[in-house]
């Protein structure tokens, strides 16, 4: 079965500051991958999600990018975070057997 | 558009009570819905699902029923027990085409088990 490994747990960033968080799976070949995000009072909403290797689909507008340089790395990046960037980011895969979900990654922009 | 609705926590339950967390559901055709678990440190982990109408799912004592008349998926247990303290997601997916297949999430309800 599929697993994904998502680092790190928490991060407290400044405003201003560069972001790269990075997840990637193991266990499976070219499944579609997510990042989603829940903010403060909000449900998991879905951010980009890529079906192979450079192919990104952006959900909604903001301040983030998404990469997928190989099959199983998926990289959430941004080049200078907002307070607004701050929440729960977690990494999803799907293949046939189903999804999967990494543990996440708690951000803090202050 | 599509929608997951989901009963506000938290919720406090006292070990052997009862639970029920409501979600209902906004979606064109049929979707596939399911309940994950996130266990304090942990990611989500799938705990049961339903493809069609009048199915019921069901995994470590929990069960819920996808009932179209009622665009509902309330998750139920009959005697809680403190490892059942976790966050739980509703959501629903196979409603679009194409290969995407993302989830759409409630907001999450957090359940605290006391002893």
């Amino acid at each position: 079965s599929q697993t994904i490994h998502q680092w790190p747990a928490t991060l407290v960033q400044p405003v201003g500051s560069p972001l790269s968080l990075e997840c990637t799976v193991e266990g499976t070949s070219n499944p579609n991958l997510y990042w989603y995000r829940q903010a403060a009072g909000r449900g998991l909403q879905l951010l980009f999600y890529s079906v192979g290797i450079g192919q990104i689909s952006s959900e909604v507008p903001q301040n983030l990018s998404a990469s997928r340089p190989q099959d199983r790395q998926f990289i959430l990046s941004s080049k200078k975070l907002l307070l607004s960037d701050s929440g729960f980011y977690l990494c999803a895969c799907r293949d046939n057997y189903g999804y999967t979900f990494g543990s996440g990654t708690r951000l803090t922009v202050v | 558009g599509n929608s997951v609705t989901q009963m506000e926590g938290p919720v406090t339950l006292s070990e052997e009570a009862f639970l029920t967390i409501n979600c209902t559901y906004t979606a064109t055709g049929y979707p596939s819905l399911f309940w994950y678990v996130q266990y304090p440190g942990e990611g989500l982990q799938l705990l049961l699902k339903a493809t069609k109408a009048d199915d019921k799912g069901s995994n470590k004592g929990f069960e819920a029923t996808y009932r179209k008349e009622t665009t509902s998926f309330h998750l139920e247990k009959g005697s809680v027990q403190v490892s059942d303290s976790a966050v739980y997601f509703c959501a629903l997916s196979g409603v679009y085409g194409g290969s995407q297949g993302n989830l759409i999430f409630g907001k999450g309800t957090k359940l605290s088990v006391k002893p």
